[in-house]
């Protein structure tokens, strides 16, 4: 069975100060490991795709790395806008291209003026 | 901009009623949509995968009489909440993927249900 384990559950940071959320798994052939960020009453909002050991995508401020048992999602300088849960999920390679996900309980993160 | 469009956002209902919710994939056509639920300070749980033009799969202990999903289109998917009871209430949230071999999957803003 497929497996996600995000941590910290929570992360309060300042303005400024850089920090990194895990997301370790495990899974029968990894066909892609997703981030998204989740405002509060909103949908899942994409972030990054990673498909391989040793692959790293960025965005702004977020920088997402994997390897073959985690991921890690970078954040430099936060500011108070980054403020949201942040979401790893999985999806199996022996499943399909369109095959489920399975998702991590996800990372509140609050980043102080 | 969105991709993916669920409507309503809200519902509030008595016990006993039906309620439908709908997802539609924007400027793409998804032979394959999933709905989720989301508890407060918990996950997205995949509860069903809709297939255009088939049956649904449902994950394992979903209700398939409960929860009824129609895919007649393939913009356009539905869930149907029969008899929702107090026990029903969540957050409910559709996906479809987009681009290359089917990914990523996008999501809905979600449908906020209350059954009183």
């Amino acid at each position: 069975e497929d497996q996600v384990t995000q941590s910290p559950e929570a992360l309060r940071l300042q303005e400024g100060e850089s920090s990194s959320l895990n997301c370790s798994y495990t899974v029968s052939g990894l066909r892609g490991l997703f981030w998204y960020r989740q405002d509060p009453g909103k949908g899942p909002e994409f972030l990054f795709t990673l498909y391989s050991a040793g692959e790293e995508k960025e965005k702004e401020r977020l920088k997402a790395t994997l390897t073959k048992k985690e991921s890690f999602l970078h954040i430099t300088a936060p500011k108070p806008e980054d403020s949201a849960t942040y979401l790893c999920a999985v999806q199996a390679g022996d499943t399909g291209a369109n095959s489920k996900l399975t998702f991590g309980k996800g990372i509140t993160l609050s980043v102080r003026p | 901009g969105a991709v993916v469009s669920q409507h309503p956002s809200w519902v509030i209902c008595k016990s006993g009623t039906s309620v439908k919710i709908e997802c539609r994939s924007l400027d793409f056509q998804a032979t394959t949509m999933f709905w989720y639920r989301q508890f407060p300070k918990q996950s997205l749980m995949l509860m069903a995968t809709s297939n255009e033009g088939s049956k649904a799969t449902y994950e394992q202990g979903v209700e398939k009489d409960k929860f009824l999903i129609n895919h007649a289109s393939l913009t356009l998917s539905t869930l149907t909440v029969t008899s929702a009871h107090p026990e029903d209430s969540s957050f409910y949230i559709c996906s479809a993927p987009k681009g290359t071999g089917g990914t990523p999957q996008h999501f809905g803003d979600g449908t906020r249900l209350s059954i009183l």
